[in-house]
């Protein structure tokens, strides 16, 4: 079946440290998104890539990188400037912004980052 | 960019119950989907309706664009249904999704 796959499901990382987080889909989707949750709050966008090798910057992009050398990976890392980087980070992808009234976005199930 | 309001922003309701959720937004749409977040932090997309109608069992959504609000309606409620709703919306021509920040709905035996 298709879908979009995020490793790992739980990340503990110290302080300083930078980390990475993976996101895959195997739906041919052109886009892809990375979300932050933090607890009782909507989703906030980080960054987001419409096609390879190119990506812009969401509404909170400080502290975060990313990469897109594949259409299938969308990869997500947390460098030690993000200073409060304890949260829920989810990843989506959808075909285009324009298609058939049935397309939507794809959510993966998430990782969940704590800095110990 | 689009603002996205919903409302309530808490709702507890005795299982059975029937609900009303509602998602606001500040212009034109070409995207508009229903989530549902479960308590493990799994988005589950529930209607994609930028316009219309659409059902699924206990589960119906409107969305009336031209004057910019989409109800979600759930019918008989069960305790599965707890969790965050969320309305997504995008812009004509945009890759971006706008969030509403969610009701929480708790549903109590």
């Amino acid at each position: 079946d298709g879908g979009i796959t995020q490793s790992p499901k739980y990340l503990f990382r110290k302080e300083g440290q930078n980390v990475t987080l993976s996101c895959e889909q195997n739906l041919n989707h052109d886009a892809m998104y990375w979300y932050r949750q933090d607890p009782g709050q909507g989703l906030r966008l980080i960054y987001y890539s419409q096609i390879v090798n190119d990506f812009q910057k969401g509404d909170i992009a400080e502290g975060y990188s990313v990469s897109r050398e594949k259409k299938e990976s969308f990869p997500l890392t947390v460098t030690s400037a993000q200073k409060n980087p304890t949260a829920f980070y989810l990843c989506a992808s959808r075909l285009g912004a324009q298609g058939p009234p049935n397309y939507g976005y794809t959510f993966g199930s998430g990782t969940r980052l704590t800095v110990v | 960019g689009i603002q996205v309001e919903q409302s309530p922003p808490d709702l507890i309701l005795q299982e059975g119950a029937n609900s009303t959720l509602r998602c606001n937004f500040s212009d034109s749409v070409n995207n508009l989907q229903w989530f549902h977040q479960n308590p493990w932090g799994q988005l589950i997309n529930l209607f994609y309706i930028p316009s219309g109608t659409k059902q699924n069992g206990r589960l119906s959504a409107t969305t009336v664009a031209t004057e910019r609000y989409s109800l979600l309606y759930i019918s008989s409620s069960q305790t599965t249904d707890s969790g965050v709703y969320f309305c997504v919306v995008s812009g004509a021509g945009s890759y971006q999704l706008t969030f509403g920040k969610g009701t929480k709905l708790s549903v109590i035996p």
